[in-house]
């Protein structure tokens, strides 16, 4: 079946310092990825998303590619601030399989972001 | 324009009792779908709603049901609460449910005593 996996965290960085957060994923038909970002107290919000093999996906800073070869969707970031201190989820949404997947998203176990001034 | 709408936002029942959620989505929006989230278990899919009939639905026992209105708002209901039952439960609108991305809600939370 279909499924995502993170990086565990929780990854604690300085200010300015570069991120990376790990996703891979299995999937049985050509899956979209996304990542999306919970703060504390709320819901998800979507950060950004790439719908098929090679599209790199972007906003406020946040990359990802979608690697079909690797089938990974690692989320990058140059500079990370205090405000990104958050939990991130790498999700998939897998139409292509079939009905049994419409409107279901499929995420990973979360990896929280610490960052310090 | 209004994000995805949920109300309330915080309840508090007691075991055995039954409690209705309300999601209200972005203007346009057809597909809703329901998710928990738990510290154990993540965020796990509960079930999605296109044109008020339900297209999908997650592992879940029965006591977790939905409902969606001709004006794509929709409910959860869950009959005879359980501790485990205790979540935050999001929901989610897309324009078709199709590769654009979901857009969520602030969430229910739900703590059963």
């Amino acid at each position: 079946g279909n499924s995502v996996t993170q990086m565990e965290g929780p990854v604690t960085l300085s200010e300015e310092a570069f991120l990376t957060i790990n996703c891979t994923y299995t999937a049985t038909g050509y899956p979209s990825l996304f990542w999306y970002v919970q703060y504390p107290g709320e819901g998800l919000q979507l950060l950004l998303k790439a719908t098929k093999a090679d599209d790199k996906g972007s906003n406020k800073g946040f990359e990802a590619t979608y690697r079909k070869e690797t089938t990974s969707f690692h989320l990058e970031k140059g500079s990370v601030q205090v405000s990104d201190s958050a939990v991130y989820f790498c999700a998939l949404s897998d139409h292509s399989s079939g009905p049994g997947n419409t409107g279901k998203l499929i995420f990973g176990q979360g990896t929280t972001l610490q960052v310090k001034p | 324009k209004a994000g995805v709408t949920q109300t309330p936002r915080y309840l508090i029942k007691t075991r055995g009792q039954q409690v209705t959620l309300s999601c209200s989505p972005i203007s346009g929006h057809r597909s809703v779908s329901w998710y928990q989230q738990t510290p154990g278990q993540g965020l796990q899919f509960l079930f999605e709603y296109f044109s008020e009939t339900q297209r999908n639905k997650g592992n879940f026992p029965g006591r977790f049901s939905g409902r969606q209105f001709s004006n794509s708002r929709s409910e959860m209901n869950v009959s005879t609460l359980e501790l485990g039952d205790s979540a935050l439960y999001l929901c989610a609108s897309s324009l078709k449910s199709d590769r654009g991305g979901y857009t969520f809600g602030s969430g229910t939370r739900l703590t059963v005593v």
